[in-house]
């Protein structure tokens, strides 16, 4: 089993809608979460830090569910430019490596 | 500033053949990864450099590859005896600090394809 999962999609949705996409992690000694968004032959890049009590950046809403393992994104409003492969990230501690999930595609159509 | 800055940014060689990778972080950044990725994957962890010394390096895949940081700023990712598997996109990140919230910054990364 991979230590962080997600589903690969694609997520095909009008713009405007609002989408989301969930990931687990299977190390329950996981201390930090992230969503990177990589576009199409680019370098992933931070799209924002998760925090315990989940957190808001624009149209962007991160959470954490330690209890059940599992991370979120929720895409408001969702924009054409949002097309991209949005990856999962968890890391245990500051000495270990930070473990990327296979990410999941979405498409915003017009 | 200057980014991370990884070369060559595409390199083609022969199975058999010896290559090295060349990352030169965001200066002051004093983590260092390396991660390969491949079509339709996301990037598989293969090193952690935390100044010159390797802080987790059980991502290396088999005693082919090695990768070095000599003074705590430039890495260089070796790899002997390439195979046609090892063809992938090889990625680096700086980090300002090892700090577990401390984002990464990606290079453009090198295409490595073996032939």
């Amino acid at each position: 089993r991979k230590e962080v999962e997600q589903d690969p999609g694609p997520f095909n949705v009008p713009e405007g809608a609002t989408v989301a996409f969930n990931c687990t992690y299977s190390n329950s000694a996981s201390q930090s979460f992230f969503w990177y968004r990589q576009d199409c032959r680019k370098e992933p890049k931070l799209l924002m830090s998760v925090y315990s009590s989940g957190n808001e950046d624009g149209r962007f809403t991160a959470q954490l569910n330690r209890a059940s393992q599992y991370i979120s994104l929720l895409i408001r409003d969702s924009k054409l430019s949002d097309s991209a492969t949005y990856l999962c990230v968890v890391r245990r501690s500051s000495a270990s490596k930070i473990i990327f999930g296979s990410g999941t595609r979405l498409s915003i159509r017009p | 500033g200057a980014g991370v800055s990884q070369t060559p940014s595409n390199k083609v060689t022969e199975k058999g053949k010896y290559v090295e990778l060349r990352c030169d972080p965001i200066s002051g950044h004093t983590a260092l990864y390396w991660y390969r990725q491949s079509l339709g994957q996301g990037p598989e962890f293969l090193i952690y450099f935390q100044g010159t010394g390797a802080a987790d390096d059980s991502g290396l895949p088999n005693d082919r590859f090695f990768a070095v940081r000599p003074e705590g700023s430039v890495s260089t990712l070796k790899i002997q005896r390439t195979e046609r598997g090892d063809s992938a996109v090889y990625l680096c990140a700086s980090s300002l600090t090892g700090d577990r919230n401390s984002p990464l910054h990606f290079g453009n990364g090198t295409r490595l394809t073996v032939t």
